[in-house]
């Protein structure tokens, strides 16, 4: 089957660093998605890990560890222009051959606070 | 310049009646997407296209039926539209079934009273 865990919501401070968690469990592997959703507007991409290990694109960051079916997004410096809903996607490796099919967590709601 | 567009942003319509939502992408991307955002937030795939080609189709009433002229080109059709309809639908495009990256379009928020 497939499932994506992430917390609902979460609260941080402008400056800080927050980090949200993501586990998972699909049936194949084929990558871990992160995407940004502000209110009212589309899904846009952040990153995308498909080995183990940290991916780090300016304040943001991305952890995979695929044997324990966990990532994480690592916001630095929060603005709060960042805040925003963070969906975790995973891509599982056998629907049908090679398809991009993403499976979505229900997403991470991020208030930041002056 | 828009990468992904659909049309109407915004739909209202009576149950029963039957709708269409239209996508295209300028980005040259070889696969389509349909995804639907529900009230809570969550986004599930419906359908996605290759080349004009049906490669994946969720779980989803045969009421919905996509349609694509060509690779620029993904509409939904919704027949008989009921209450549970209402939600966000995504279009969504990438360079090839196995891409990275997916762009997303601005999504058409679709009220069925």
């Amino acid at each position: 089957g497939q499932n994506i865990d992430q917390p609902t919501e979460m609260t941080a401070t402008e400056g800080a660093i927050v980090q949200i968690n993501c586990t998972y469990q699909t049936s194949g592997f084929n990558g871990l998605f992160w995407y940004q959703q502000h209110a009212g507007e589309a899904p846009t991409f952040l990153s995308y890990n498909v080995l183990d290990g940290l991916e780090e694109k300016g304040r943001f960051s991305s952890f995979l560890s695929r044997s324990k079916g966990y990532s994480y997004l690592l916001l630095k410096e929060l603005q709060m222009k960042d805040s925003a809903s963070y969906l975790c996607a995973s891509t599982p490796g056998n629907y049908g051959g090679a398809t991009n099919k993403l499976i979505f967590g229900t997403g991470t709601l991020l208030a930041v606070q002056p | 310049d828009t990468a992904v567009s659909q049309t109407p942003k915004y739909l209202v319509t009576q149950m029963g009646n039957d709708k269409s939502i239209k996508c295209e992408q300028n980005l040259g991307h070889d696969t389509m997407y349909w995804y639907k955002q529900d009230s809570k937030k969550f986004l599930k795939i419906m359908f996605s296209y290759n080349n004009k080609e049906l490669i994946i189709n969720e779980t989803v009433p045969n009421r919905f039926s996509p349609k694509s002229p060509d690779k620029a080109h993904l509409n939904l059709h919704i027949n008989s539209l009921e209450l549970g309809d209402s939600a966000v639908y995504f279009c969504a495009s990438s360079q090839d079934p196995i891409s990275s990256e997916q762009f997303f379009g601005p999504g058409t928020r679709l009220t069925v009273l």
